[in-house]
């Protein structure tokens, strides 16, 4: 059973243009919820995390959205660049136990 | 700073060798340290977990017998695939975490290509 469904599997945005990855859960008794950036033959780095507390964090061009009713947790890539080409992936975790990923988002940014 | 490093980044081995990957932190200590296994374009699968000093806990499916884990200090771990199949050519990420309340946070290391012929 997949804990945590992500969407689209790939995405392909202009330059300048704004990604959108989103994510759904089932578990409300998750309590963190981060998104992961992996590039080809690496392992995955964090790149945002947001608590349920919150209904949105902002850092840099990344913005992750949290709507708490609907179970829903999204990721905003803002003036999307060739250099954020990647897979990223989320996650959800309750307090400390184990990361729950998503399927993954292939993103393309093409000049 | 929440450096992880894997040593190899790559290994080749033949088919019946065991093969022994080392996750260390590099910058703080790692009450919790995860092993990974990756297929193409898929998502991370989780292993194993391992607590330092005991027994690590291994997820449905995954042979303990076959994937020994030892998470001898705070900032090494070791996951050794012993008798080595084709099938077990994989990518395998380690993390590691500070473990407790809100310092949970999972620092990924580089990952291991691992392949057997």
């Amino acid at each position: 059973q997949q804990q945590v469904k992500q969407s689209p599997q790939s995405l392909i945005v202009q330059k300048g243009g704004i990604s959108i990855i989103n994510c759904a859960y089932e578990n409300t008794a998750f309590d963190y919820f981060p998104w992961y950036q992996q590039f080809p033959g690496k392992g995955p780095a964090l790149l945002i995390a947001i608590r349920p507390d919150v209904s949105e964090k902002k850092e840099g061009r990344f913005t992750i959205s949290f709507n708490k009713s609907a179970k829903q947790f999204s990721l905003h890539i803002m003036d999307s660049q060739p250099g954020d080409s990647a897979t990223y992936f989320c996650a959800a975790d309750r307090t400390g136990n184990q990361f729950y990923f998503g399927t993954g988002t292939s993103l393309t940014v093409i000049p | 700073g929440a450096v992880v490093s894997q040593h190899p980044s790559w290994v080749i081995c033949k088919s019946g060798t065991s093969v022994k990957i080392e996750c260390r932190s590099l910058d703080f200590q790692a009450t919790t340290m995860f092993w990974y296994r990756q297929f193409p374009k898929q998502s991370l699968m989780l292993m194993a977990t391992s607590n330092e000093g005991s027994k690590a806990t291994y997820e449905q499916g995954v042979e303990k017998d076959k994937f020994l884990i030892n998470h001898a200090s705070l900032t090494l771990s070791t996951l050794t695939v012993t008798s080595a199949h084709p099938e077990d050519s994989s990518f395998y990420i380690c993390s590691a975490s500070q473990g407790t309340g809100r310092l949970y946070e999972q620092y990924f290391g580089p990952g291991t290509r691992l392949t057997v012929t």
